[in-house]
């Protein structure tokens, strides 16, 4: 079974702290991981993803680290904001057969003011 | 553009009946997808069509089955719903892109099945 592990399930951060998701993943012939957001009662919404050929990619306050030979990765939230408070997904991906995504299981984010 | 919608927003059901969920996209793509999404086990894929006129099980596809209508239309339906199917239901699209693949995610239908 490809599986996409998820922690933690849920987090609480003080406004302006660091929210740290952490993903691992078992097939190594994934080559695509985005990271999705979901706020309540609405869809997921892709925020940001990355290639296997590079470590890191930061995109305002979010950051994916990425490690191949531990075969995880993690997003960094900087600065974390209450309009931060959703729930994240991990998922990893076969690029060039992007027909299935596989999930994690979610991180409830929730920003204390 | 409205993306992916979906209808019903919400339906409530009795063991053994019958019932199809919409789906459509008008961004041309030609990968569509159906999740299910149940607390603490993220979104699980039910059937994905990866172009017109294909279609394949994903994760979790008995009970369900599928229609690839158009480019635009991908349908789920539940011939005779189950308690076990009581969840809330995501379509998507796929958008592939240099650098990049992108799913679009619909807002989701609610299911109770009683």
């Amino acid at each position: 079974q490809q599986q996409v592990k998820q922690s933690p399930q849920s987090l609480i951060v003080q406004k302006g702290g660091i929210s740290i998701i952490n993903c691992a993943y078992e097939n190594t012939a994934f080559d695509y991981f985005p990271w999705y957001q979901q706020f309540p009662g609405k869809g997921p919404a892709l925020l940001i993803a990355i290639r296997p050929d590079v470590s890191e990619k930061k995109e305002g306050r979010f950051t994916i680290s990425f490690n191949k030979s531990a075969k995880q990765f993690s997003l960094h939230i900087m600065d974390s904001q209450p309009g931060d408070s959703a729930t994240y997904f991990c998922a990893a991906a076969l690029y060039s057969s992007a027909s299935k995504i596989i999930f994690g299981s979610g991180t409830r984010l929730s920003i204390r003011p | 553009n409205a993306g992916v919608t979906q209808t019903p927003k919400f339906q409530v059901l009795k063991t053994g009946q019958s019932m199809t969920l919409q789906c459509a996209q008008d961004m041309n793509h030609n990968s569509m997808y159906w999740y299910r999404q149940d607390p603490g086990m993220g979104l699980r894929l039910i059937y994905y069509s990866a172009s017109e006129g294909t279609t394949d099980k994903g994760e979790v596809p008995n009970g369900y089955n599928v229609s690839r209508l158009n480019k635009r239309e991908f349908s789920l339906r539940l011939e005779s719903a189950a308690p076990s199917q009581t969840s809330v239901y995501f379509c998507a699209s796929l958008k592939v892109k240099q650098a990049h693949t992108t799913q679009y995610f619909g807002p989701g239908t609610r299911l109770l099945v009683l």
